[in-house]
């Protein structure tokens, strides 16, 4: 089975641009998580749903940063616009409902952000 | 707000050596502890240990939860280049934060040759 994929897997931007990240879940799993990691601060969660619907989104930074499940598939972290303190590799994480090792998180293989 | 602090940062040593990494939390509503590894890339699921299963072991790696103390230990023995990588230790909480995991710094494991 596919685990997590994630895209792009390196983005470069400039500061004031719009960046997307996008996340495909493993099929089947009901939660999905975004995180932030930086040096300074570590693995941070910034989003989670479940069943497509957002939970607890208190790690969001700022009214900048967004994010949207549209569908059990799919799911992006938008940043608008973007500053140099948001670099960072950002991970996507899904699990199932009813694992045995029941908060078990599979991460994807992050997105590399760096903004100039 | 659920805190995880794990300690040593970092840690250099011989292959061979044994190591021990801890990690000390406080969450509310404790449901579980989980060990992940991350060699550069995603971090990758190692135990997990709750209060029905205290302790755990796969090959050179065990891991044991302290639920009255509040800390868990990850031990390495016969450690290999192989071993070299970021630990993290993370808590689940239950209730409303259910599924929601709360990540330590981590530990810097470094094992020369």
């Amino acid at each position: 089975d596919a685990g997590v994929i994630q895209s792009p897997r390196h983005e470069v931007t400039e500061m004031g641009q719009e960046v997307t990240l996008r996340c495909k879940p493993i099929s089947g799993h009901d939660y999905l998580f975004w995180y932030r990691q930086t040096m300074m601060r570590g693995l941070e969660l910034l989003i989670y749903f479940n069943n497509n619907v957002p939970i607890d989104d208190s790690g969001m930074p700022e009214d900048r940063f967004s994010a949207k499940m549209p569908n059990a598939s799919f799911s992006t972290l938008k940043i608008q616009p973007s500053e140099p303190r948001d670099s960072a590799v950002y991970f996507c994480a899904s699990k199932p409902e009813g694992h045995a090792n029941f908060n078990e998180q599979f991460f994807g293989p992050g997105t590399r952000l760096t903004v100039l | 707000e659920d805190k995880v602090v794990q300690s040593p940062l970092s840690l250099v040593v011989h292959e061979g050596d044994t190591v021990t990494l801890n990690c000390s939390y406080e969450v509310t509503n404790f449901r579980s502890l989980l060990w992940y590894k991350q060699e550069k890339k995603a971090p990758t699921f190692l135990f997990m240990l709750t209060s029905s299963g205290i302790e755990k072991k796969s090959g050179r790696l065990s891991s044991i939860l302290d639920k009255k103390e509040l800390f868990s230990i990850l031990n390495i023995t016969a450690t290999q280049t192989g071993d070299s990588a970021v630990y993290l230790c993370a808590v689940a909480a239950g209730g409303t934060s259910y599924g929601k995991l709360t990540f330590g710094q981590g530990t810097i494991l470094t094992v020369h040759p």
